[in-house]
């Protein structure tokens, strides 16, 4: 069974505050993939990456970063966090780019006031 | 363009019933059609997925179906059961592409 893990499963932040999101695949997959999910937008892109040291940029990358460590870990930087980044994120990896199945982590729950 | 819409937004069916997820799509160079379901506190995860060679895709109760020419294709939940409430996400993508692009999501509710 694929293993994504995501840590930590609940954050609470201040506008402007620093947060780190980290996700670790056990499934020797290349690619892995942050997205946000929020009511009424279903699950979007902030960014992916097909290796170690490689990232591309998804579909609402504004105001995040991420950095791919090693093949196994993947991070999601919030520097300057602000409230429309009050959203559940969740980190998935896949064997093959897109055409192939996404496993999930446990989603991170992330709320800025 | 690359969008897919979905719809319903909700739907609720009795028990028995088969429920009906519709999505559509605008780019024709979509060539992979998951998709994924989602229940309460959990992550999505896949259920069934189709290629345009093919009209329908079964696997047990779930069956999509695919129409080329009109750029549709819908999930069928034949004899709806209560553990089959949860959130169901339609996805297109093609191959020279890593994103999969997704619906807005359709919360199914059976009732028993």
């Amino acid at each position: 069974e694929a293993a994504v893990t995501q840590s930590p499963r609940n954050k609470v932040t201040v506008t402007g505050g620093n947060v780190t999101l980290s996700c670790r695949q056990t499934n020797s997959h290349n690619y892995m993939y942050w997205y946000r999910q929020d009511t009424g937008h279903g699950l979007r892109l902030i960014h992916y990456s097909y290796g170690a040291g490689n990232l591309q940029i998804g579909d609402v990358p504004d105001g995040y970063k991420a950095t791919r460590t090693t093949q196994e870990d993947f991070f999601l930087l919030l520097e300057l966090a602000s409230p429309s980044q009050t959203s559940l994120y969740f980190c998935a990896s896949s064997g093959t780019p897109n055409t192939g199945q996404l496993y999930f982590g446990e989603g991170s729950k992330l709320t800025v006031l | 363009q690359q969008q897919v819409r979905q719809s319903p937004q909700s739907l609720t069916v009795w028990e028995g019933e088969t429920a009906i997820l519709n999505c559509s799509y605008e780019d024709s160079t979509f060539d992979y059609f998951p998709w994924y379901h989602q229940f309460p506190g959990e992550s999505p995860a896949l259920l069934i997925a189709i290629r345009p060679v093919s009209n329908k895709k079964e696997d047990g109760r779930f069956t999509i179906f695919f129409n080329k020419r009109e750029k549709k294709f819908s999930l069928h939940i034949a004899d709806s059961q209560p553990g089959d409430s949860a959130t169901y996400f339609c996805a297109a993508s093609m191959d020279s592409n890593y994103q999969l692009i997704w619906g807005s999501g359709t919360k199914l509710i059976i009732k028993p």
